[in-house]
């Protein structure tokens, strides 16, 4: 178990350009979530994947971010057209559906992407 | 009204002491409750999972849970300088398959 893995840890980027986060979960996890931290604040979910479908996405959730889970594996999360008001920590998590609790399991967490526009 | 509620603190005691860390949650049917420890710049990290009313113990963490209050905390006991973190409530609440989180308490121990 290496735990969840997010890249790149830092990224620095200019307002309009796009950006691109990877996340791998743990290897058994079928069930993987994006969410974003501003200081001060706790996680706000964004989007939810079980395998490689996407079944929940937040409102928060605008038409410039999108994100993949391909073959249920790792995921990226792609923001198009950053704002500055997308600077924020992103955090990927990942459960086991199998682990007996269902939705109920609790989720692990990647170190997360912090994300600064310029 | 928010979902999952807490006081963001920073709640300060001294070493060696009970540090106690409260939440609310609205949704009355919620199923299940996190304690998340968060250290500056870094990711949260379960501490603590609670389902059923009552207490659970493990180690120094206590965690409680009063589903008629719709109230969940979380006791640390014998509190180290290492304890200082922002403590973070998630609730899973009904027909949602991810968690909501409060804001988070900030605790200080003094050494």
């Amino acid at each position: 178990d290496t735990g969840v893995s997010q890249d790149p840890r830092h990224k620095i980027t200019k307002r309009g350009q796009n950006v691109t986060f990877r996340c791998d979960p743990i290897s058994e996890h079928n069930r993987l979530y994006w969410y974003r931290q501003t200081l001060g604040q706790g996680p706000e979910f964004l989007t939810y994947f079980q395998n490689e479908a996407q079944l929940e996405k937040s409102r928060l959730l605008s038409d410039r971010f999108s994100a993949e889970r391909p073959k249920g594996s790792f995921s990226t999360l792609e923001i198009q057209r950053t704002e500055q008001g997308d600077s924020a920590m992103y955090l990927c998590a990942s459960s086991s559906f199998t682990s007996g609790l269902g939705y109920n399991s609790p989720l692990h967490f990647g170190n997360g992407t912090r994300l600064t526009v310029t | 009204q928010k979902e999952v509620e807490q006081n963001s603190g920073p709640l300060s005691v001294p070493e060696g002491a009970i540090a106690s860390l409260n939440c609310t949650y609205s949704d009355r049917v919620s199923q299940s409750f996190f304690w998340y420890r968060q250290y500056s710049g870094k990711s949260p990290e379960l501490i603590m999972s609670i389902y059923s009313n009552g207490d659970k113990e493990d180690g120094r963490f206590t965690a409680q849970l009063n589903k008629a209050s719709q109230y969940v905390s979380l006791l640390i006991r014998d509190s180290q300088p290492s304890d200082s973190a922002t403590y973070l409530c998630a609730v899973k609440g009904t027909g949602r398959r991810a968690l909501t989180f409060g804001s988070g308490t900030r605790l200080q121990v003094q050494p």
